[in-house]
């Protein structure tokens, strides 16, 4: 079975924390797609990223950064001196299948308070 | 790069009347658009695959007579609610992917979505 796993529903931190958004997945296929999607109250999903299964390497982009953990099913994405922009449901998905299609986590909406 | 627009962004009808929207890929080709539909306060639910020059493929419970897919071109696909009823009022999404062989093929670009309202 194909899972992702958002466990935070909502998390709340003033301005300029640091916060880390976790993600877990379940797939039995050795290849693999993970992503990251941001939501803001817009409606509109940007994607932030995507990581193969073959590469473990972390990823830094401006504040933001991602650790890929193999060993835990854990794809965690981590928002430096967050900013209030950054309130948004960001959701992590999961591809495994040759058909595109995504398994999406429940979101976690976040909340940047000035 | 990758952008996926859609029209309308909102629209509100009568119960009974059909309301078509569109999505198109502004600056690449795609032969695979997704549909989704999004509750309030949930994630996204896929609806349909809709393939170019193909039969849409649609996901366990959804009507395929009540949800028209069309993708008729490698930009453009379109979904057709028809006979809409209140329970249809949603937050429509629809995403696309890249080309086969092209370094993003499993990325999905999603459009601004349609908020419809059926009264």
């Amino acid at each position: 079975a194909q899972k992702v796993t958002q466990a935070q529903t909502e998390i709340s931190v003033v301005e300029k924390e640091d916060v880390t958004l976790d993600c877990v997945y379940e797939t039995r296929d050795t290849t693999y797609y993970l992503f990251w999607y941001k939501q803001p109250p817009s409606g509109e999903l940007v994607f932030l990223i995507r990581r193969n299964s073959f590469d473990e390497q972390n990823e830094i982009s401006g504040r933001y950064s991602w650790n890929f953990q193999k060993s835990t099913s854990s794809f965690n994405f981590t928002i430096t001196a967050s900013q209030v922009v950054d309130s948004a449901v960001y959701f992590c998905a999961l591809e495994a299948d040759s058909n595109y299609q995504l398994i999406w986590g429940a979101g976690t909406k976040l909340i940047i308070k000035p | 790069g990758a952008v996926v627009s859609q029209h309308p962004s909102r629209v509100i009808c009568k119960s009974g009347t059909s309301v078509k929207i569109e999505c198109r890929s502004l600056d690449f080709q795609a032969t695979t658009m997704f549909w989704y539909r999004q509750f309030p306060k949930q994630s996204l639910m896929l609806m349909a695959t809709s393939n170019e020059g193909s039969k849409a493929t649609y996901e366990q419970g959804v009507e395929k007579d009540k949800f028209l897919i069309n993708h008729a071109s490698l930009t453009l696909s379109t979904l057709t609610v028809t006979s809409a009823h209140p329970e249809d009022s949603s937050f429509y999404i629809c995403s696309a992917i890249n080309l086969p062989g092209t370094s993003d093929t499993d990325t999905q670009y999603f459009g601004p979505g349609t908020r419809l309202t059926v009264l």
